[in-house]
């Protein structure tokens, strides 16, 4: 089945510093794959997403590139900020495996602090 | 624009008593619909689907169900409530097979 594998954290990192979370995969396709941000007491956002092997998706610094060879999905942020303290989720979905209307598969989820 | 709401926010209830969380869409037509359930450990855990009026999958056989009577309304149900069934409840919804999901503000369930 499919499966999504980050680090759970919490990540603590000082203002300005450079972020990674690290995200790897399983999946029985060829899935698309999202990073997710909530903020305390909200719901899920959007945050970047890839489609395919190669893809960049970028949003608000944070960058994540799709590797196919290595099945991981990392993001990245060259300089954060106290803002950036939330929670974020890596998940995939995987048409091909003809379960695509089921929802996405979550990681667990890391926290980051970012601490001024 | 698409959007997407989710009530009450905040819910404190006793145990054995009913649940009735409710979810609407506007902007689009004919979406899937989920209810996911975010425990104290952060993690998502999928408890329903819907791919059109009437028509319900359960990931997790427990005391909730899910109806969806209209087109763009998901309601998340229960008679008789569980300590166990505290936490945060997201509403979300698809257009497109294996697309991204499109998250509510949350409804936060406490079961005394």
């Amino acid at each position: 089945g499919n499966s999504v594998t980050q680090m759970e954290g919490p990540v603590t990192l000082s203002e300005e510093a450079f972020l990674t979370i690290n995200c790897t995969y399983t999946a029985t396709g060829y899935p698309s794959l999202f990073w997710y941000v909530q903020y305390p007491g909200e719901g899920l956002q959007l945050l970047l997403k890839a489609t395919k092997a190669d893809d960049k998706g970028s949003n608000k610094g944070f960058e994540a590139t799709y590797r196919k060879e290595t099945t991981s999905f990392h993001l990245e942020k060259g300089s954060v900020q106290v803002s950036d303290s939330a929670v974020y989720f890596c998940a995939l979905s995987d048409r091909d495996s003809g379960g695509g209307a089921d929802g996405l598969t979550f990681g667990k989820g890391t926290h980051l602090i970012i601490q001024p | 624009s698409q959007t997407i709401h989710q009530w009450p926010a905040t819910l404190v209830q006793p145990v054995g008593s009913p649940l009735s969380l409710e979810c609407t869409v506007e902007g689009t037509s004919n979406p899937n619909l989920y209810w996911y359930r975010q425990a104290a450990g952060r993690g998502l855990q999928l408890l329903f689907y819907s791919v059109g009026i009437g028509q319900i999958s359960s990931e997790v056989p427990q005391n909730l169900s899910a109806s969806r009577p209209q087109d763009r309304q998901f309601i998340l149900s229960s008679k008789k409530l569980l300590l166990s069934d505290s936490g945060f409840y997201l509403c979300a919804w698809s257009t497109l097979l294996g697309g991204e999901l499109f998250f509510g503000e949350g409804s936060r369930l406490t079961v005394l």
